[in-house]
């Protein structure tokens, strides 16, 4: 079955730094790749998704290229703020049953710090 | 505004005590789902439901249940609670089951089941 694998935390950086979340896949078929963020107290919003292998997703600042041939996905950032503290969760959906849902990672807990 | 909207957000209830979440999207969307959220467990799906009156079970449907009768409308049902089903709770939505299309989640419900 479907499967995602990311990087444990809590991961603690200075505001300013790089950000790299590590994820990777495994899949049968060709899924579609997310990272989803929840801030504290709150629910789970898309950051961002590719649909196809070589698709970079971005937003506020975040990136995550979708590589077929390392089945990865990963999240990076260039400068971190303490308002990107949050817990981070890499996800797939595929071909398979459940209505093709979302397989979920752990989550990775990021805190930046002043 | 486009949202899934959860009732209970927060919940504390005895053993036993039959409760509902409901669930709500203003989105025409088809495809809905619950999702549970555990510590060192990611998020799992519980049941889902392709349209009206279609519905199946996810990875941890036990204990569940759940209804469609309108296709806004997923309310989840615990029948007789257990301390095992405290968790945060997750309602989704989605346009369908083509793998692209992302999942949008409510809020979420916190049970805790004394």
């Amino acid at each position: 079955g479907n499967s995602v694998t990311q990087m444990e935390g809590p991961v603690t950086l200075s505001e300013e730094a790089f950000l790299t979340i590590n994820c990777t896949y495994t899949a049968t078929g060709y899924p579609s790749l997310f990272w989803y963020v929840q801030y504290p107290g709150e629910g789970l919003q898309l950051l961002l998704k590719a649909t196809k292998a070589d698709d970079k997703g971005s937003n506020k600042g975040f990136e995550a290229t979708y590589r077929k041939e390392t089945t990865s996905f990963h999240l990076e950032k260039g400068s971190v703020q303490v308002s990107d503290s949050a817990v981070y969760f890499c996800a797939l959906r595929g071909l398979t049953g459940g209505g093709n849902k979302l397989t979920f990672g752990t989550g990775t807990q990021l805190k930046v710090e002043l | 505004e486009a949202q899934v909207t959860q009732n209970p957000r927060y919940l504390i209830t005895v053993t036993g005590k039959k409760l509902t979440v409901t669930c709500s999207q203003n989105m025409n969307h088809e495809y809905m789902s619950w999702y549970r959220q555990d510590p060192g467990l990611g998020l799992r799906q519980i049941y889902y439901s392709m349209n009206v009156e279609v519905t199946d079970k996810g990875d941890v449907p036990e204990g569940y249940k759940v209804s469609r009768k309108e296709k806004r409308n997923f309310p989840l049902i615990l029948e007789s609670p257990s301390p095992n089903q405290t968790s945060l709770y997750f309602c989704a939505s989605s346009p369908g089951r083509f793998s692209g299309n992302t999942i949008y989640f409510g809020e979420g419900s916190w049970l805790t089941v004394v």
